[in-house]
């Protein structure tokens, strides 16, 4: 149980172009939903948190204007990178936590990578 | 106050050895201790987790053991093996940073045939 998946898992599009990442959690739902990006050999960091159906909340230094983070079910996020630059091609991860268990826990999902030519 | 530190940042073991990855935090208000192992191009899967109250947790060939009073944590892996070859992140959360995580740097094992 608790899968998160992520589309797409590859993404490439041009520099000032938008893209959108869906997060889905699969078999439970996610009243919690993280975005974090990785860049290579380096640690996650976390972007924003997003619970269902309220604002998400960014971390110091994240342009909110430039990542779009919606939250609209308790099943999905997306988070829309808006005119995309070079500078922003990463590895986005999402993370949801469930309703009931262990309240820390999160799932992750799988990733998707993002090049801005 | 809200990292992690984590060491060492690479890790070179032969099969069958115990690589053993050390963190260490600040923030007391922390009260779950998480590990995960991430594969190159692969988002990150929980490996094991410990809470405070415990001194150690085993779960198959992985080992967390956790000093509340050094504010120190780490994870052992038994009887190691090349497909235990991955990044290792240590990470904690709670207290005033609620379902936040914070992730270590990592660590880079690399177990030889």
């Amino acid at each position: 149980g608790a899968v998160v998946s992520q589309h797409p898992s590859r993404v490439i599009c041009k520099s000032g172009t938008s893209v959108k990442i869906e997060c889905r959690s699969l078999d439970f739902q996610a009243t919690t939903m993280f975005w974090y990006r990785q860049f290579p050999k380096q640690s996650l960091m976390l972007m924003a948190t997003s619970n269902e159906g309220s604002k998400a909340t960014y971390e110091q230094g994240v342009e909110k204007d430039k990542f779009l983070i919606n939250h609209a079910s308790l099943t999905l996020s997306t988070l829309t990178v808006t005119s995309a630059h070079p500078e922003d091609s990463s590895f986005y991860i999402c993370s949801a936590r469930g309703r009931g268990g262990s309240y820390n826990e999160q799932f992750f999902g799988p990733g998707t990578r993002l090049t801005v030519l | 106050q809200q990292q992690v530190k984590q060491s060492p940042q690479s890790l070179i073991v032969q099969k069958g050895g115990i690589p053993i990855i050390n963190c260490a935090y600040e923030n007391t208000a922390f009260d779950y201790f998480p590990w995960y192992q991430q594969f190159p191009g692969k988002g990150p899967a929980l490996l094991i987790a410990i809470r405070p109250d415990v001194s150690e947790k085993k779960e198959g060939r992985f080992t967390i053991s956790f000093n509340k009073s050094a504010k120190q944590f780490s994870l052992h892996i038994m009887d190691s093996q090349p497909g235990d070859s991955a990044t290792y992140f240590c990470a904690a959360s709670g207290g005033t940073g609620g379902f936040k995580t914070i992730f270590g740097a990592g660590t880079r094992l690399f177990v030889k045939a």
